[in-house]
């Protein structure tokens, strides 16, 4: 089964709405880091969150991370036609050279 | 902010054809890394390079890929000969130190007609 597994896969919100999507990992992780991708595009990272830190907030996302239950959030407060895209989180994985690991991602639609 | 480059943004080709595709990683990272995204599908890791040479490779990565670091600046993947199949997103990351956050180009649309 995979590392990174993201939940819901689709989220289909009002603008203005907050938006929540969870990601659960498997093994232990040093970090974990969340990406968004708008459609056939590039994956801009978003935020990395470490295992000694619980959350973290830039601007409207707020990442937090829970190592006993192996999961991460990523909220986004007051969304926008423009947060339509799909968002990843990846874990590290394979020592020190840590690839990183993605799950299928949630599709988040924001309608205006 | 530096930023991860890729080129060519899309290439078609036709199966059994040569594709090499560029990427400029971020000047003071230390690793890179090639991934790709299947329409539809996740984004796979491929291959990571550290100090010129392969440090880790996936299944995907057989013998018709090579990655390469020519020139200190420059990592490209090479496709010796393509197959269908081979038709996806191809992203090059790299990230500086351990633990750090890797980031990724905007991707190569490869299309192996």
């Amino acid at each position: 089964s995979q590392q990174g597994e993201e939940d819901p896969q689709a989220l289909s919100i009002q603008e203005g709405e907050n938006a929540t999507m969870n990601c659960s990992y498997k093994t232990s992780i040093n970090n974990l880091q969340w990406y968004r991708q708008n459609s056939g595009r590039g994956l801009v990272h978003l935020n990395l969150i470490r295992s000694n830190e619980r959350e973290k907030h830039s601007g409207r996302l707020r990442v937090t991370l829970d190592t006993s239950k192996k999961s991460s959030s990523l909220l986004i407060t007051a969304s926008r036609a423009a947060d339509t895209a799909s968002y990843f989180c990846a874990t590290p994985e394979g020592g020190g050279y840590q690839k990183v690991t993605f799950g299928i991602g949630t599709k988040l639609q924001v309608i205006p | 902010e530096p930023e991860v480059t890729q080129t060519p943004s899309h290439q078609v080709t036709q199966m059994g054809q040569e594709v090499i595709l560029h990427c400029v990683p971020i000047s003071n990272h230390l690793y890179f890394y090639w991934y790709r995204q299947i329409l539809g599908q996740k984004v796979e890791f491929l291959v990571s390079f550290y100090n010129n040479e392969i440090s880790e490779k996936s299944e995907i990565f057989d013998d018709q890929f090579s990655v390469e670091r020519p020139d200190g600046s420059n990592f490209t993947l090479k496709i010796r000969s393509t197959k269908l199949e081979d038709s996806a997103m191809y992203f090059c990351a790299s990230r500086g130190q351990v633990g750090e956050t890797q980031y990724f180009g905007p991707g190569t649309r490869l299309l192996v007609l």
